[in-house]
């Protein structure tokens, strides 16, 4: 399973856009890129999901680029129930759909 | 529709015993998988479940065990506890073949 890093945290204000950016150095040809946030004591919650180039939903943004080495969750307009913990994560949907999660970025977004 | 539901929200045991723990997945989804987060940490998946037949494992020793139901839900049994096992067990569905959602967690507490 490919391997993925990010940043620990990052801070930002009410209303602006956030970006996070994954390195998945050894994704393999049948990996997904899946993004989830998490609250405190809660289950992680399904944000978005792409295979390539760019892909769009109603919270958020994925880029990919055409190696697809890594990607960035674009967040609009963040507010203050936007701080979590976000995880990104590769894999195939075989295997048993086994997710490995790594360490997660912790986003504060301040007033 | 109602997500993932797990029971109960809160489970305290002692040491050596055992704990049986219940997830009910999406209408419509026919694979579990179970993952434990200890506090601080991305979770770490146990199982996974397709159509009844145990479809992956992770690194966890025997004590840890699963079943599925003919209506897709699914239990997760913990033998002679320990306090390492302490953490949030958290259960979730998958809509195929990529989407995993997760439940709230159960608060399993070992002393």
């Amino acid at each position: 399973l490919a391997k993925t890093t990010q940043p620990i945290s990052m801070d930002s204000y009410e209303g602006q856009e956030v970006n996070i950016t994954c390195s998945h150095n050894n994704i393999a040809t049948n990996d997904y890129i899946t993004w989830y946030q998490q609250f405190p004591s809660q289950g992680p919650r399904f944000i978005i999901q792409g295979y390539k180039t760019k892909v769009t939903n109603e919270v958020a943004s994925l880029f990919i680029p055409a190696d697809r080495k890594s990607s960035t969750l674009s967040l609009p307009r963040v507010s203050l129930s936007d701080t979590a913990v976000y995880y990104c994560l590769v894999g195939d949907g075989t295997a048993g759909n086994k997710l490995t999660f790594g360490g997660g970025t912790r986003v504060l977004v301040k007033p | 529709d109602a997500g993932v539901t797990q029971s109960p929200t809160h489970l305290i045991k002692t040491r050596g015993q055992h704990v049986t723990l219940r997830c009910s997945p999406i209408s419509g989804h026919k694979s579990v998988s179970w993952y434990q987060q200890v506090l601080g940490q991305g979770p770490q998946f146990i199982f996974q479940y397709y159509e009844k037949e145990e479809r992956g494992r992770g690194n966890f020793p025997d004590r840890f065990s699963a079943r599925q139901f003919p209506n897709y839900s699914s239990e997760l049994n913990v033998n002679a506890l320990l306090l390492g096992d302490s953490a949030l067990y958290l259960c979730a569905s998958t809509r195929e073949p990529h989407e995993q959602y997760f439940g709230p967690g159960t608060r399993l507490t070992v002393t």
